[in-house]
Formats: structure tokens, C-alpha cells, sequence
């Protein structure tokens, strides 16, 4: 089956790092997305990878391991406002999303 | 990047009613627009995949004589809840993506709804 597992919450310090770990299993593979959703408000697109690799785009970057089946999330001097659910989706053969349960992540001073 | 619009942002209902609700891309056509439920703490649930001028596509479990889609035109599709229950009450968001190989999903503002 299809699958996509995060960990359910995790709590960081403004002006920290985080790494959100995000493992998934489709049936193929069209790319893993990365999207923030702040409480009461929809999703909104931070990345996509395709090719193994980290990509940067400026405090956030996503790194993917297509071997490993393995993408993480990673924010940089994190602020206040990052504090929200990440959501993590696999992109399979049919060009459909796999969503995961979305990772909450807590900013504390 | 493309704008989808979704209408109502909230609405509260009696219990038995019909609701609409819309969502638009402003500025691209979308063959293909998603429909999702969110309760709250948990993650999208796709309930259904609306098609321009073909039958949605039902994920399992949900019910379409329920949950009734329409897509009658490019930039248009309407989810209407019929004969709304309180267990109905939920954040429903829509989506839609620039052709069907493209990733990155536009979403709609959402649409709360409560059930009385």
C-alpha cells in the first residue's frame, strides 16, 4: 500500500534549526512535496523534489533520498511565525498525492 | 503562482440544509480541481477529484449522492453538501493544479462549516 509517515509533532526554539523527517512509500514516484499549513487556513506550497539532493530556498530546504524512500524538511533560524503543521506528500505513477498526517511544530521564545 | 478562490469561507447551517460551495481559478483553467476535507488535528482526506464536464472521480467512503461535485466549466467546480448533519461539520478546501503532471497544488481559501 501507500504511505507517507511523519512524526506527529515536534517544538523548536526561535532562531533554532529543525529537521522534519518525512518517509513515504507509493506506487511509483512523481516527486515529494513539502507544504505549510497554519491553523485554519490551507496549505500552502514550499517545495518539490524530484532528483535526489537537497534544494535551498532561502531559510527553508528539502532534501530527498529516493533510494532510502526519505525527504526532511529543514528550517533555519526558525521564527515565530514558522509555527504551523507541515504536511509532507509522495507523488505516485497516476500523478496523485499521498498525503501524510502533517507534522505540528511548535515555536517557543 | 495561480489563484484559486473559494466561497463561503464559513457558514453555519441547520441540520437538513443544503450547502454550496464554490471554488474558482482566477487566472489559469483547471481541468482538474480536488476536493478535501480536514478535521481539526488531522490531515487532508481527498474526498474527490472533479473533472471539467465529466463525472467526479469518488475516493472510498465518501458519498457522492452526499457530496454532490460539479464541474461545469474551466475555471468552476461546486461541492454541495446535501441535507447537512452535524458529523458534516468540517474545513473543506479545495485545489487545483496547472495540467495533470504538474505537482504543485493551488489552493482555495478553505470553507468551515458548522452543522447545527
Amino acid at each position: 500500500g501507500q504511505n507517507i509517515d511523519q512524526p506527529t509533532e515536534m517544538t523548536a526554539t526561535e532562531g533554532a534549526i529543525v529537521q522534519i523527517n518525512c518517509t513515504y512509500q507509493t506506487s511509483g514516484f512523481n516527486g515529494l512535496f513539502w507544504y505549510q499549513q497554519h491553523a485554519g487556513e490551507a496549505p500552502t506550497f514550499l517545495s518539490y523534489n524530484v532528483l535526489d539532493g537537497l534544494e535551498e530556498k532561502g531559510r527553508f530546504s528539502s532534501f530527498l533520498s529516493r533510494s532510502k524512500g526519505y525527504s526532511y524538511l529543514l528550517l533555519k533560524e526558525l521564527q515565530m511565525k514558522d509555527s504551523a503543521s507541515y504536511l509532507c506528500a509522495g507523488m505516485d505513477s497516476n500523478y496523485q498525492l499521498i498525503w501524510g498526517a502533517g507534522t505540528k511544530l511548535i515555536i517557543k521564545p | 503562482g495561480a489563484v484559486v478562490s473559494q466561497h463561503p469561507s464559513r457558514v453555519i447551517c441547520k441540520s437538513g440544509t443544503s450547502v454550496k460551495i464554490e471554488c474558482r481559478s482566477l487566472d489559469f483553467q483547471a481541468t482538474t480541481m480536488f476536493w478535501y476535507r480536514q478535521f481539526p488535528k488531522q490531515s487532508l482526506m481527498l474526498m474527490a477529484t472533479s473533472n471539467e464536464g465529466s463525472k467526479a472521480t469518488y475516493e472510498q467512503g465518501v458519498e457522492k449522492d452526499k457530496f454532490l461535485i460539479n464541474h461545469a466549466s474551466l475555471t468552476l467546480s461546486t461541492l454541495t453538501v446535501t441535507s447537512a448533519h452535524p458529523e458534516d461539520s468540517s474545513f473543506y478546501i479545495c485545489s487545483a493544479r496547472v495540467g495533470r503532471e504538474a505537482g504543485e497544488l493551488f489552493f482555495g481559501e478553505g470553507s468551515r462549516l458548522t452543522v447545527l
